[in-house]
């Protein structure tokens, strides 16, 4: 089993300020990974795919980087409606993981 | 619209069987797959099983391997969960959702792309 580290387990950031969130991989993905925003009560949606593609109608401020075993999550001027939960998710093994979560809250 | 319908939530007692059902709306069924994901309450998201409607291959996560079983009707377009032996461990959200690729890409590339549509969830409490 692929197993997804992400750090660190909450970020705090203030209104207007980067936000950057990590994922260590176990094994190579080479670039498919993708990360998924969770509310409270909601199913997750998904941000990003192929470690850097925005999914439909994800804002700009949303960026995904990396490959191999390293990547990030970077919200590059944090909106009160960034507060969530954000998820890896490794699809690279048809026995997907995800990581453990990365609590984004207001500074 | 494209989406995914759940059941209703479920109350079962430990030892018991649970079946939860997903019924895909606005596209061609078979050309997706369906990932279960679960999530206990106050806990991460866990990868359960997977299924391709359009030639029945599944795939299931280690830990529940045993005791699930994922299957579908694609005469109604829907996709089951199974477990059993249920114990209080298993009391948590459970989520269908929709592979972002295709079977036609997703079957030459070895990779599903990641979930695009999720179904609203479907709680299953497991209490004596």
């Amino acid at each position: 089993e692929i197993v997804l580290t992400q750090s660190p387990a909450t970020v705090s950031v203030s209104p207007g300020e980067r936000a950057t969130l990590s994922c260590r991989a176990s094994q190579d993905l080479r670039s498919n990974l993708a990360w998924y925003q969770q509310k409270p009560g909601q199913a997750p949606r998904l941000l990003i795919y192929g470690a850097s593609a925005r999914a439909t109608g994800i804002p700009a401020r949303f960026s995904g980087s990396g490959s191999g075993t390293e990547f990030s999550l970077t919200i590059s001027s944090l909106q009160s409606e960034d507060i969530a939960l954000y998820y890896c998710h490794q699809y690279n093994d048809w026995l997907g993981t995800f990581g453990q979560g990365t609590k984004v809250e207001i500074k | 619209q494209v989406q995914l319908v759940q059941s209703g939530g479920e109350v079962k007692k430990p030892g018991a069987s649970v079946r939860v059902s997903c019924k895909a709306y606005g596209y061609t069924f078979t050309n997706y797959g369906i990932t279960w994901v679960r999530q206990a309450p106050g806990q991460g998201l866990e990868w359960m099983g997977w299924l391709s409607p359009y030639n029945g291959n599944t795939q299931y996560a280690q830990k529940v391997q045993d005791r699930v079983s994922v299957t579908t009707d694609t005469s109604t377009s829907t996709v089951y969960l199974d477990l059993r032996s249920l114990t209080s461990d298993d009391t948590a959200v459970y989520y269908c959702a929709r592979d972002r690729l295709g079977v036609s890409i997703s079957m030459v590339r070895g990779v599903n792309g990641g979930m695009d549509v999720w179904g609203q969830g479907t709680t299953v409490i497991v209490s004596s």
